[in-house]
């Protein structure tokens, strides 16, 4: 079975712009989450959605946002990118509701200029 | 507030075994997770505990005592390839998983 895929793995933007993040989960797995990771730290929770809902949003300002859709893929958007948003965006999906084993993807590598 | 804390960095010998120890802080505690990360790579997870105790899985072991908000992550026969980044995760009840900043574990030939 294919692992969780990201797209694209590496992408350029300049200050102002704005930019969609995508991930496709494991099959039959139902909630997706975001994170954002800053070279030397940890991940930092930005979202989580199970069955199309949003169930948590970490503390990122509302440039930030997301959705999921019907085939339990999700799409990350962030507009008006600023110079701190580079990272490494991850996404992770788990099968259950409640379920501590989270499956990451490769992430997305976003280079702000 | 929410904070995780664990050693930024720990230097092993190759065959040797090493802990790396979490403390936590937070409302809503659901249970205990440690990841590992290589460089440019995506985090794994290692594994998970919601009571207390020893979890054991094969050369790794991760232990919690939710009393005391503490957890640490044990690994034995430690080889090269261990090289690499240890994360511990809260899992909170709201279904949020918060990361520590990571414990860069260096091994020794």
């Amino acid at each position: 079975d294919a692992g969780v895929t990201q797209s694209p793995t590496h992408l350029i933007k300049t200050r102002g712009q704005q930019v969609t993040l995508r991930c496709s989960p494991i099959s039959g797995h139902k909630s997706v989450s975001w994170y954002q990771q800053v070279l030397g730290q940890g991940p930092q929770f930005i979202f989580q959605y199970y069955e199309k809902e949003e169930r948590g949003r970490g503390n990122f300002p509302d440039r930030f946002s997301a959705r999921q859709f019907p085939n339990y893929s999700s799409e990350l958007n962030v507009n008006a990118l600023l110079l701190g948003d580079s990272a490494l965006y991850l996404c992770a999906s788990r099968g259950g509701e409640a379920g501590a084993k989270q499956y990451f993807g490769p992430g997305t590598r976003l280079t702000v200029t | 507030g929410q904070s995780l804390e664990q050693p930024s960095e720990v230097t092993a010998v190759e065959g040797a075994i090493v802990q790396i120890n979490c403390t936590y802080q937070t409302s809503g505690f659901y249970g205990l997770s440690w990841y590992q990360q290589h460089d440019g790579g995506a985090p794994t997870f290692l594994s998970y505990n919601a009571l207390d105790g020893l979890e054991e899985t094969g050369r790794f072991s991760s232990f919690l005592s939710r009393s005391d908000s503490y957890g640490y992550l044990l690994l034995q026969e430690l080889q090269m390839k261990d090289s690499a980044s240890y994360f511990c995760a809260v899992i909170q009840k709201d279904d949020k998983i918060i990361f520590g900043k990571g414990t860069r574990l260096h091994i020794l030939p």
